[in-house]
């Protein structure tokens, strides 16, 4: 049973470029949520999807960042004209339906020049 | 998203002693808790997870929730090196989690 996977690990980029993060969830997991996590914080609710359909975003969430799960399966996360403080771990996590425990990946480290 | 506070630590334990993390939480309907530890560099590793009132054990690992009080906790008994880490209490709510900010345990050998 292969884990949550994040690609890629690490992303520096300069500020104003985009970026674009990818996460395959747990095969059977219907249930996709992204996280950001910044340093002596726990990890903070960005969004998250039942199989194609994103249920909810956060009202921290900027109309710079959209996320996608065509298919029900991976998903990619887009972060539009990058700026400092977006510099964070972006977490992917999966489930299966309802209260059951969320996995975590490895996450993807973005820095911003 | 709801409130879950935890005890800031740092906490230092001797090798082989009892570690306690204690963790509130905002919403009296809160209905699912999880325990997860997170290395630095790391991302948060799933450890234990509690539905019900009472403890759950699992290996030197414990948790405890008293839902009237509003109160989740896990015990780290036989405390290891290895068991240096940062500790995170997270709450279902609707589906996502809400976490606390961590816990950070040293464990002294």
């Amino acid at each position: 049973d292969t884990g949550v996977s994040q690609d890629p690990r690490h992303k520096i980029t300069k500020r104003g470029q985009n970026v674009t993060f990818r996460c395959d969830p747990i095969s059977e997991h219907n249930r996709l949520y992204w996280y950001r996590q910044t340093l002596g914080q726990g990890p903070e609710f960005l969004t998250y999807f039942q199989n194609e359909a994103q249920l909810e975003k956060s009202r921290l969430l900027s109309d710079r960042f959209s996320a996608e799960r065509p298919k029900g399966s991976f998903s990619t996360l887009e972060i539009q004209r990058t700026e400092q403080g977006d510099s964070a771990m972006y977490l992917c996590a999966s489930s299966l339906e309802g209260d059951q425990p969320q996995h975590f990946g490895d996450g993807t480290r973005l820095s911003i020049l | 998203q709801k409130e879950v506070e935890q005890n800031s630590g740092p906490l230092s334990v001797p090798e082989g002693a009892i570690a306690s993390l204690n963790c509130t939480y905002s919403d009296r309907g809160s209905q699912s808790f999880f325990w997860y530890r997170q290395y630095s560099g790391k991302s948060p590793e799933l450890i234990m997870f509690i539905y019900s009132n009472g403890d759950k054990e699992d290996g030197r690992f414990t948790a405890q929730l008293n839902k009237a009080s509003q109160y989740v906790s896990l015990l780290i008994r036989d405390s290891q090196p290895s068991d240096s880490a940062t500790y995170l209490c997270a709450v279902n709510d609707d589906y996502k989690l809400s976490f606390g900010a961590g816990t950070t345990v040293t464990v002294r050998a």
